[in-house]
């Protein structure tokens, strides 16, 4: 079965300073990733899916099959990205599987 | 486009009581789920569906059902409501080449 690790709870940093959100997966044939965000009491939004590769509000995020992760990056946090971040993994067709969450706290 | 809507936002239950959580979707999308979000426990997949008339259990599935007679809705019931079904429930659809659109959540109760 699949299986998404968020192994930080909740990660503070201060303005500016960079941001590595960490996500591992297990599962056995080819998984679809991605990098959900849930900002204060709304509805979870998608930030990024490995397929695309594209960068949004200056986070990436690279899947390294290798070492089976997926964590997303940003060089300078703002404040405005506090939030909980959650990794997801679709396998196949099916719903998606996600991480406990990781809070990301950005101080001024 | 509404995207994913669910009613109602909020609810209290004691109990024993039984109620059904409404979730709809106007993106014509043939894949639909229930996820129950617990503090510390990330979302956890209730029940899903691939497609009207077809559904399959996920992670957590016990004490709930649901059915897909439509494309457009699926519905979550609770069956005899329990206080560790307190928690936020959200609904979300996609399609096979999409994403998952999430609604905005229904936040219960059970006294």
């Amino acid at each position: 079965a699949q299986r998404v690790t968020q192994p930080e709870k909740l990660l503070s940093v201060f303005k500016g300073a960079p941001v590595e959100l960490k996500c591992n997966y297990s599962y056995s044939g080819s998984p679809e990733l991605f990098w959900y965000v849930q900002y204060s009491r709304q509805r979870l939004q998608l930030l990024l899916r490995h397929i695309s590769r594209e960068s949004i509000k200056g986070f990436t995020a690279d899947l390294n099959k290798g070492e089976t992760s997926f964590h997303l990056k940003k060089p300078f946090a703002q404040e405005e990205d506090s939030a909980m971040y959650y990794c997801a993994l679709r396998p196949g067709r099916r719903a998606l599987t996600f991480g406990s969450g990781t809070r990301l706290q950005v101080q001024p | 486009n509404a995207g994913v809507t669910q009613t109602p936002k909020f609810q209290v239950l004691k109990t024993g009581q039984s109620m059904t959580l409404q979730c709809a979707q106007d993106m014509n999308h043939e894949y639909m789920s229930w996820y129950r979000q617990d503090p510390g426990m990330g979302l956890r997949l209730i029940h899903y569906s691939v497609g009207a008339g077809i559904t399959d259990q996920g992670e957590v599935p016990n004490g709930y059902n649901v059915s897909r007679s439509t494309t457009e809705d699926f519905p979550l019931r609770l069956l005899s409501a329990a206080p560790s079904q307190t928690s936020v429930y959200f609904c979300a659809s996609s399609s096979s080449t999409s994403t998952q659109y999430f609604g905005p959540g229904t936040r219960l109760t059970v006294l």
